[in-house]
């Protein structure tokens, strides 16, 4: 079956440690996204690209870092420079952008910092 | 700036009636909105989607409606059951931009 693997599910960070979230999708979708989920708190986007190698800041970049290399690939870096990186993670994509596609959601990675 | 409100953040309704939730929107023209339900510790899944020039949508039990000159639309579960119960995110967009979500109201369908 097609669709998004975020891994790992739960993930631990200590003070100061970069960490990488991944999402892989096996749908041929070209746009992928990053938004945190706080508790009580809508999604809010971290990054976004809409094709290989080509990528935009969304409205919380800060602290984070993404790279697309390959189509199917999406990895989120959350750096020692993001304060309060405790929150869920989720990473979306759509076949592409320009059309009112629903988005297809992966299961989540929860961060948390210890 | 931008802002997406959904009316409520927890909703309570019985089994059998109807849910009716609210999402407005201020300084915003969106192209579409989008609703999606999430469950706990799970990512959301897109429900129904309605377009600028499109009043209402139904798809099985669920009915959207979209009024662009009060910046609200309204999203309907009849004959709701226990197994609705979740949160409900509505979501905005135009164009190329990503999607802008709301906090979501969290429906609980009591028995």
């Amino acid at each position: 079956d097609g669709g998004i693997t975020q891994s790992p599910k739960y993930l631990f960070r200590k003070e100061g440690q970069n960490v990488t979230l991944s999402c892989e999708q096996n749908l041929n979708h070209d746009a992928m996204y990053w938004y945190r989920q706080d508790p009580g708190q809508g999604l809010r986007l971290i990054y976004y690209s809409q094709i290989v190698n080509d990528f935009q800041k969304g409205d919380i970049a800060e602290g984070y870092s993404v790279s697309r290399e390959k189509k199917e690939s999406f990895p989120l870096t959350v750096t020692s420079a993001q304060k309060n990186p405790t929150a869920f993670y989720l990473c979306a994509s759509i076949p592409q952008t320009g059309r009112d596609y629903g988005y297809t959601f992966g299961s989540g990675t929860r961060l948390t910092v210890v | 700036s931008q802002k997406i409100e959904q009316n409520s953040e927890a909703l309570n309704i019985q089994e059998g009636k109807t849910a009716t939730l609210t999402c407005n929107y201020t300084n915003y023209s969106p192209a579409y909105l989008q609703w999606y339900r999430q469950d706990p510790g799970r990512g959301p899944v897109f429900l129904l989607l309605i377009r600028e020039n499109e009043k209402e949508k139904r798809k099985e039990r669920l009915k959207v409606t979209f009024d662009t000159t009060l910046k609200q639309s309204l999203f309907h579960i009849t004959a709701s059951q226990p197994a609705d119960s979740a949160t409900y995110l509505c979501a905005l967009a135009s164009g190329n931009t990503p999607l802008v979500f709301g906090k979501g109201t969290r429906l609980s369908v009591i028995a």
